[in-house]
């Protein structure tokens, strides 16, 4: 079974300080792992993803994440927040094998505080 | 826009009754996923269908179905309805039956009076 823990349903940062979003995940095969956005009344849209290349992935809008295998972490980080980051992130995984359904984390609200 | 469609945008229903939301996938896409996102269970994979036919379930209540037509749009029906059936239903698409990458509609919020 594959799983993934996202720890803090809500952070709050300064606007230009560091985002940091945790996630941990489960998995029994290389996973391939994923960060999505949702803005409110929107649908979910793709960040990253990491699909068993490069560890450290660079994704859409300055965010990136760097895959762990040791510590089974694939945090979520942005040097400097904008305003405009405000909204829910979504951590994924799935298994690599075969075909696996997507399995999604619970999501952490992301405050910008100006 | 990710090219993904689902109408209608908003729902109100009352309990016991049955409603059809509707996706059109990406140009090219031949997956649709549906999700159920609610406040207490989070985003919830319900079914996967894959140029016409069923390719992988999840959490889908027996009296929920789909079904995906000859034009590769797709429609969930919730029957029933009860309460608890209130949540964000979103589709996504994507291009073959694993890809890695799928992309979401705006949802339908379906409120269940």
């Amino acid at each position: 079974a594959q799983s993934v823990t996202q720890l803090g349903s809500h952070v709050s940062v300064s606007e230009g300080a560091l985002v940091l979003l945790r996630c941990n995940y489960s998995s029994s095969v290389p996973p391939y792992l994923f960060w999505y956005v949702q803005y409110p009344n929107q649908g979910l849209q793709l960040l990253l993803k990491y699909t068993s290349a490069a560890t450290l992935v660079k994704g859409i809008n300055g965010f990136e994440a760097e895959f762990k295998k040791s510590e089974t972490s694939f945090h979520l980080t942005k040097p400097s927040a904008h305003m405009s980051d405000a909204a829910e992130y979504f951590c994924a995984v799935r298994n690599s094998g075969g075909y696996q359904k997507v399995t999604f984390g619970t999501g952490t609200k992301l405050q910008v505080i100006p | 826009d990710s090219g993904v469609t689902q109408t209608p945008k908003h729902l109100i229903t009352a309990t016991g009754q049955r409603v059809t939301l509707r996706c059109s996938p990406r140009s090219g896409d031949l997956s649709v996923y549906w999700y159920q996102q609610s406040l207490d269970q989070g985003l919830q994979f319900l079914i996967q269908y894959y140029n016409g036919e069923e390719r992988a379930k999840g959490n889908i209540l027996e009296r929920f179905s789909a079904q995906q037509f000859p034009d590769l749009h797709s429609e969930l029906n919730l029957s029933s309805l009860e309460l608890g059936d209130s949540a964000l239903y979103f589709c996504a698409s994507s291009v073959g039956t694993n890809d890695v990458e799928q992309y979401f509609g705006p949802g339908t919020r379906l409120t269940v009076t």
